[in-house]
């Protein structure tokens, strides 16, 4: 069964701190892995799919990378602002189908 | 271009009771699918919708039910209703064109926060 790990649960951070939040998975056949935002009281958003190891991709201060087992987010210098839940989903080769399996999600608090 | 819509966006029921939730997606979209996310579980699978069909269902009760109108618009029920599914109903749109192997990245709407009491 597919299954997705995300650590640390909790993560806090000064303004300018960079660092990097995991996800683990277990999945035959990655279909694509999802990295979402979500903020308290409101849906996820979107940020990243990566669908290959060795990929990668950027935005702002997010950096997503992609290993065979593993994919980190790594947070470059920072802000209040990008205190949220990060939230990583794959999808498996299911023919067809849409199903998301989620990771706990990593709570990211940066302080000023 | 207007994301995706729920409503109601709260609702309170009392146990035994039903309840229908609405789902608008992104123009366009013909893909909707349904999470039910709470504090213990994290967010969960209950089953997609494209061209009016359920593709695939989750591991919930029948309790749990779906449908997909023509114009792609989704609406979610849940009978009997118990004070275990209070929590956040998530929809998701796609630009899934066809029944293939492709992955389409997910949008989600705000939610309806259910409260069973």
């Amino acid at each position: 069964e597919d299954q997705v790990t995300q650590s640390p649960e909790a993560l806090r951070l000064q303004e300018g701190e960079s660092s990097s939040l995991n996800c683990s998975y277990t999945v035959s056949g990655l279909r694509g892995l999802f990295w979402y935002r979500q903020d308290p009281g409101k849906g996820p958003e979107f940020l990243f799919t990566l669908y290959s190891a060795g990929e990668e991709k950027e935005k702002e201060r997010l950096k997503a990378t992609l290993t065979k087992k593993e994919s980190f987010l790594h947070i470059t210098a920072p802000k209040p602002e990008d205190s949220a839940t990060y939230l990583c989903a794959v999808r498996g080769p299911n023919t067809g189908f849409q199903k998301l399996v989620f990771g706990t999600g990593t709570r990211l608090l940066v302080s000023p | 271009k207007a994301g995706v819509t729920q409503t109601p966006r709260y609702l309170i029921k009392t146990r035994g009771q039903q309840v229908t939730l609405s789902c608008s997606p992104i123009s366009g979209h013909r893909s909707v699918s349904w999470y039910q996310q709470t504090p213990g579980q994290g967010l969960q699978f209950l089953f997609e919708y494209f061209s009016e069909t359920q593709r695939n269902k989750g591991n919930f009760p029948g309790r749990f039910s779906g449908r997909q109108f023509s114009n792609s618009r989704s609406e979610m029920n849940v009978s009997t209703l118990e004070l275990g599914d209070s929590a956040l109903y998530l929809c998701a749109s796609s630009l899934r064109t066809d029944t293939s192997l492709a992955s389409y990245e997910q949008y989600f709407g705000p939610g309806t926060r259910l409260t069973v009491t």
